[in-house]
């Protein structure tokens, strides 16, 4: 079984403060995604990253890929009380084809 | 356009009705997807759909029965089912790029409420 261990399950932080969310593996993934998501809607996607190394930025959000391909992070510079909601890893394992593998997510509450 | 579309957003049926789900996408992608996500926990994934044609069924009972009738649109017919199965049912697309490089692209889902 392919997991992606994702840390940590609950944050709360003052507005304005930085955090980091990890999404670890064993195995290596040909691509990862981050979504966000509100409760009784859809994951919305934030980013794709596909190679080792990479790394995205999306306004205050900064999206890691380990140069192994087997973890990612997600950085929010200054969090904003609009930041907060479920933010879900997902992967493509090597040879998995069309399924993903999910990461338990992180509830993420930002206060004012 | 990046949007999958999903009807209705909320249903509740009893055991013995039958109801289908919808999906809609206009983006020009050849894979289909139907998840069930219950509280607190990830989305799991129960069937696949590439080029039209079934190619990912995990295991899920036969009460769910999808459908898809051409390469933009994709059903869930529901029936039969158990209170159990009151979850957020959600509907996602992807290019089928190939190469584990896919992304795919969620719905906003059915809220499904079985009494």
């Amino acid at each position: 079984t392919q997991l992606l261990e994702q840390s940590p399950q609950f944050l709360s932080i003052q507005e304005g403060e930085n955090l980091t969310v990890y999404c670890n593996s064993s195995s290596v993934f040909s691509s990862l995604q981050w979504y966000r998501q509100e409760p009784g809607e859809g994951p919305v996607l934030l980013v794709t990253v596909v190679t080792g190394g990479e790394v995205k930025k999306l306004k205050r959000l900064t999206f890691q890929f380990g140069d192994a391909r087997k973890d990612s992070s997600l950085h929010i510079t200054a969090a904003q009380p609009g930041d907060t909601g479920l933010y879900l890893c997902a992967g493509t394992p090597l040879g998995g084809a069309q399924k993903l593998v999910f990461g338990q997510g992180t509830r993420l509450t930002i206060n004012p | 356009d990046t949007e999958v579309t999903q009807t209705p957003k909320h249903l509740v049926m009893g055991m013995t009705n039958k109801k289908s789900l919808k999906c809609e996408q206009h983006m020009g992608h050849r894979a289909m997807y139907w998840y069930k996500q219950k509280a607190k926990k990830p989305p799991e994934l129960m069937f696949v759909y590439s080029y039209e044609k079934l190619s990912i069924n995990e295991s899920v009972p036969s009460r769910f029965s999808p459908e898809c009738p051409n390469s933009s649109l994709l059903n869930l017919h529901l029936h039969a089912l158990q209170p159990e199965d009151s979850a957020l049912y959600l509907c996602a697309s992807s290019p089928q790029q190939g190469g584990g490089r896919d992304t795919q692209y969620f719905g906003p889902g059915t809220r499904l409420t079985v009494l």
